[in-house]
């Protein structure tokens, strides 16, 4: 079967750091994905892992550990407007459905101030 | 940035009527896709599409559910007689596609509710 796991909510502190976890058993890997969605809107794109290790992108980082079928999302310096849930998602394969992802049901992150 | 357009934002409709769900995606890319997020749950794949033909589908996506792309900009998802647990916001999104590393652009969604 296809499986995501993510904490349901987590809170913070303004300026903080905060790790948000992912594990995963998929049936196949081509990748992984973090989103942002804000309530009533749409997911937005955060980051992409298919090789083990870590990838930064401003104050926003993911890791990828595949024999530990694994992921974080850091995200540094919080600000307010971090507020949202943030979406893990496994690309099981490639190939023609390039975009089938299987989503984790997602990680409620409140920033307070 | 470009978007992913999506009409009506929100659809009511009873039981067993046939809706048609709008979108349009970035005008340069090559495949399309639906997901469908019920309240309080995961975003769950629904079909994805590529060269005026679907390529991928998932469970969900049973006999009820029909994908267009009727011209060259609007791509549809009709469901033809709708269910109560069809109420859910359905997301519409495009990628220009052939990496592994794209990212799918999203629509803001409809909300459809079924009563």
């Amino acid at each position: 079967g296809q499986n995501i796991d993510q904490p349901t909510e987590m809170t913070a502190t303004e300026g903080a750091i905060v790790q948000i976890n992912c594990t995963y058993q998929t049936s196949g890997f081509n990748g992984l994905f973090w989103y942002q969605q804000h309530a009533g809107e749409a997911p937005t794109f955060l980051s992409y892992n298919v090789l083990d290790g870590l990838e930064e992108k401003g104050r926003f980082s993911s890791f990828l550990s595949r024999s530990k079928g694994y992921s974080y999302l850091l995200l540094k310096e919080l600000q307010m407007k971090d507020s949202a849930s943030y979406l893990c998602a496994v690309r099981p394969r490639g190939g023609g459905s390039q975009g089938n992802l299987i989503f984790g049901k997602g990680t409620k992150l409140s920033v307070k101030p | 940035e470009p978007e992913v357009t999506q009409t009506p934002s929100h659809q009511v409709t009873q039981m067993g009527q046939e809706v048609i769900l709008r979108c349009v995606p970035i005008s340069n890319h090559l495949y399309f896709y639906w997901y469908r997020q019920i309240l309080g749950q995961k975003v769950e794949f629904l079909v994805s599409f590529y060269n005026n033909e679907i390529s991928e589908k998932s469970e969900i996506f049973d006999d009820q559910f029909s994908v267009e792309r009727p011209d060259g900009s609007n791509f549809t998802l009709k469901i033809r007689s709708t269910k109560l647990e069809d109420s859910a916001m359905y997301f519409c999104a495009s990628s220009s596609g052939g990496q592994l590393n794209e990212k799918l652009f999203f629509g803001s969604g409809t909300q459809l509710s079924v009563l």
